[in-house]
């Protein structure tokens, strides 16, 4: 059974640049959730996508947006990168809760960027 | 707004000993929680889960207790590991939303 993947594990970037991050979920499941962590921080809520659309969104600029795809796998775009934006990114899957199934999320291994 | 957070940041203990780890919350919506491991340059990973209409779940070697009326969620390891060494966050989930907020961490540190 495999679990979520992501890609790439690490990328470096410059300022002002774009940047898109790549997710598979778990298999079986539907929903996939992007947070992003910085150093010593826990995990922060950015968007989470369900039936190829954005479904909650949490505190994050424009600048971040998403993609889901029909087999549920998901991107994560960020343009005009900020030093700030360096972080590891995480996506995590889960069942749908309109499933009325298992709410816990799942957790890549994550995406290292670094914005010089 | 609310969050969740953890009384203190940094846990050493034996290995054998028992280890718990503490979390308060303050969302009086949250009706799900979970707890993670995470290693360092790792993702986190999943270890046990909870829902409000429970105040106790057994796990292999842990054990998550919820008091909802001080709002304060714990974890306990038992035999603790050196491999149990990570940090450890707790997580809520208000009900209706699927997003999952998080605490800073504690960090577990067992010496052999």
């Amino acid at each position: 059974d495999a679990g979520v993947t992501q890609s790439p594990t690490h990328l470096i970037k410059t300022r002002g640049q774009q940047v898109t991050l790549r997710c598979s979920p778990k298999s079986g499941h539907d929903t996939v959730s992007w947070y992003q962590q910085a150093l010593g921080q826990g995990p922060q809520f950015i968007f989470q996508y369900y039936e190829e659309e954005e479904r909650q969104r949490g505190n994050f600029p424009d600048r971040f947006s998403g993609h889901q795809y029909p087999n549920y796998s998901s991107e994560l775009n960020v343009n005009a990168l900020l030093l700030g934006d360096s972080a590891l990114y995480l996506c995590a899957s889960s069942l749908s809760v309109l499933a009325g199934r298992d709410l816990a999320q799942y957790f890549g291994p994550g995406t290292r960027l670094t914005v010089l | 707004g609310e969050s969740v957070g953890l009384h203190l940041p940094t846990l050493s203990v034996q290995e054998g000993d028992n280890s718990i780890i503490n979390c308060a919350y303050s969302n009086s919506a949250s009706d799900y929680f979970i707890w993670y491991k995470q290693e360092s340059g790792k993702g986190p990973q999943f270890i046990i889960d909870i829902r409000s209409n429970m105040d106790k779940r057994q796990g292999q070697r842990v054990t998550v207790l919820l008091n909802k009326t001080v709002k304060h969620l714990s974890l306990q390891i038992a035999a603790t590991q050196p491999g149990d060494s990570a940090v450890y966050f707790c997580a809520e989930n208000e009900e209706g939303y699927s997003t999952l907020t998080f605490g800073k961490g504690t960090m577990l540190l067992v010496s052999p």
